[in-house]
């Protein structure tokens, strides 16, 4: 089975200072692995990916998460957030041989403060 | 439109009730999926349709969930006798195809259901 860990619940921070949202997971088989946004009252955005190749993967509106394969984690983080960054984040794995089923971490609500 | 819809956005009813989620997914995508958000719970898969099929129907929580597609298009979750336990934010998603971690999910922004 597979399982996913956001050890932080809410993360405040300043605008325009870094922030990094921890998500670390358990798998036996090999998994892709995934981060989503949610914007109040809105259903989920796909932030970005990991599929194969380069651990280091970039969206297209400054977000970056690094597959670390040791570790089992797959951290996201951005250099400087936006008031506009304030929503819930998730993390997600599936299986690579039968990928379907999401599974998702508990969540990280980021509150970009002014 | 474009995305997922889903309808209706919310969803008050007495326990006891019978109640139908609809989702529309993006045109062209064949595989359907339902996901429920609660408090409890976090994000929850219940069951995925790839055509009018569906393989996997584990995460359906009880016998009282069903849910069926038609035309390969739409799709409707039941919840027959729903009880208090049963409200939540149901999510459905819609992708190419599945199978393929490259073909990313899209989701709908929900039905938000309250069971008094």
């Amino acid at each position: 089975a597979q399982s996913v860990t956001q050890l932080d619940s809410q993360v405040p921070v300043f605008e325009e200072a870094p922030v990094e949202l921890r998500c670390n997971y358990s798998s036996s088989v090999s998994v892709y692995l995934f981060w989503y946004v949610q914007y109040p009252n809105q259903g989920l955005q796909l932030l970005l990916k990991y599929l194969s190749g380069s651990t280091l993967v970039e969206s297209i509106n400054g977000f970056e998460a690094e597959f670390n394969k040791s570790q089992t984690s797959f951290h996201l983080r951005k250099p400087s957030v936006h008031i506009s960054d304030t929503a819930e984040y998730f993390c997600a794995v599936t299986r690579m041989d039968s990928s379907y089923k999401l599974i998702f971490g508990s969540g990280t609500r980021l509150l970009v403060r002014p | 439109g474009a995305g997922v819809s889903q309808s209706p956005s919310n969803k008050v009813t007495e326990k006891g009730k019978d109640v139908e989620l609809r989702c529309d997914p993006i045109s062209g995508h064949t595989a359907l999926y339902w996901y429920r958000q609660s408090l409890g719970q976090g994000l929850e898969f219940l069951i995925y349709f790839q055509g009018n099929s569906a393989p996997d129907k584990s995460g359906l929580p009880s016998d009282r969930f069903s849910a069926e597609r038609t035309g390969g298009s739409v799709s409707t979750l039941t919840i027959q006798r729903t009880q208090q336990e049963d409200s939540a934010v149901y999510l459905c998603a819609s992708s190419l195809r599945v199978g393929q971690g490259n073909q990313p999910q899209h989701f709908g922004d929900g039905t938000r259901l309250s069971i008094l």
